[in-house]
Parts: structure tokens; sequence; C-alpha cells
């Protein structure tokens, strides 16, 4: 079955980097891209990112620019997702979900979600 | 960039129908999907132009598109459709973005 592992909860500093790993299984990794998509306590979803696993090729929502940086390891299955410079606003559950429209978007399979607290 | 536009808050009547609304310019070429999260967990893809329902949802979920409007329909509402729903597609102005909206409480009463 599919399945998408995300690393545990974190805790950072403001002004730090965090680095989230999100681990297929159950699926051919190469051929479905990954999204990262955030949510704030109390918040909505917000849409960060996507990689293509097969060539590496991501996009970035302007939101975070030149502060995500999305990469995969195709021997391991896995995708990591960094954020750098974070601030208490960082504060969210990170989630990785496969991306299973590739004309569209529509994320079928979700991580479990991993916790970021920035806190000083 | 785009923008997906839902109402905050929705309630229904037990056993009734709802319709909950997702607008946008980016709806008018791009099919949305549709999202359930209940508090603590992580979204549910409930309904997509692709797969229409994925494996285990129950065929009172539907889904519509006219226009710059997607909806997803409740029929014969229960208590355990009570949550969040999120709409999500592609951002027309910037396709290799995806989109959001902000989200609709749906209460059932």
């Amino acid at each position: 079955q599919v399945q998408l592992v995300q690393s545990g909860a974190e805790v950072k500093k403001p002004g730090a980097s965090v680095k989230v790993s999100c681990k297929a299984s159950g699926y051919t990794f190469t051929s479905y891209y990954i999204n990262w998509v955030r949510q704030a306590p109390g918040q909505g979803l917000e849409w960060m990112g996507i990689i293509n696993p097969s060539g590496g090729t991501t996009s970035y929502a302007q939101n975070f620019q030149g502060r995500v940086t999305v990469t995969r390891d195709t021997s391991t299955s896995t995708v990591y997702m960094e954020l750098s410079s974070l601030r208490s606003e960082d504060t969210a559950v990170y989630y990785c979900a496969r991306e299973y429209c590739p004309a569209g978007s529509c994320p079928d399979y979700w991580g479990q979600g991993t916790l970021v607290t920035v806190s000083s | 960039s785009s923008e997906l536009t839902q109402d905050p808050a929705v309630s229904v009547a037990l056993g009734q129908t709802v319709r909950i609304t997702c607008q946008g310019d980016s709806l008018r070429r791009y099919n949305a999907s549709w999202y359930q999260q209940k508090p603590g967990q992580a979204p549910v893809l409930v309904i997509s132009a692709k797969i229409n329902r994925p494996s285990g949802i129950p065929d009172r979920f539907s889904g519509s598109s006219s226009g710059n409007t997607a909806s997803l329909t409740i029929t014969g509402a229960q208590a355990e459709d009570e949550a969040d729903y999120y709409c999500n597609s592609r951002d027309s102005s910037a396709n290799h973005l995806r989109l959001f909206g902000g989200g609709t409480k749906l209460t059932v009463l």
C-alpha cells in the first residue's frame, strides 16, 4: 500500500533552518510528483512547492521563494523539504503529499504531518 | 498568483443536502479537487476530476463545476461529515503552481 512517512516533530529557534523528510513506499517513487503543504495552527492549507522525483525539478510558491528547498534521494525514495530563516509564523504542521494528477492538482496520499515549532 | 475563494462556514441539518463552493479564475481552466480534514488529521481526498471518488469515499459526495465555480455536494449529510473542506487546483496564471482555497467549516446540525 502507498505510504508517505515523515520525520518527527522539530523545535527550532528563529533564524534557524529545518529539514523535514518524507519517505515513500508502495509505489514507483519516480512516477509521481511530491507536494509540500503546510498548515499553521487554526489556519488553512498552504501549498509550498512540488518536486518531480524523476528529474529533481522543482517549483515553489512565491511566498516561499528563496527560503524553501525541496530535494530528493532516489536511492532511498525520500523527499526532503528545507525551510530557512525560520520565524514564529512558520510554526505549522508540514505535510508531504503525492501528486496523482500530473496535468492538474489532486494530491491523493498524504504523510502524517510534521509539527515544526519556532520559538526562542 | 490566483486565488480560490470559499465560504468560511456552512451548516446543514442531519440528512439534508449541502453544497460547498469554490470560486476562482483558475477553475475556468483546471478542475478542482476536494479534501476533507478532521481535527488532528491529515487531509483526505474526497473528489477529483481524475479519480472522481477515491476508494472508501461514500457516494453521497459528488463534485461539479461551472465557469469559475466548483462545487462539492453532500447528499444526505451525516454527523461524521462535520469537518473542514478545502478545494485545490492548479494556478492558471502560473501553471506550475498549485492553490488551496481558504477552507469551509461544515457543521452538521
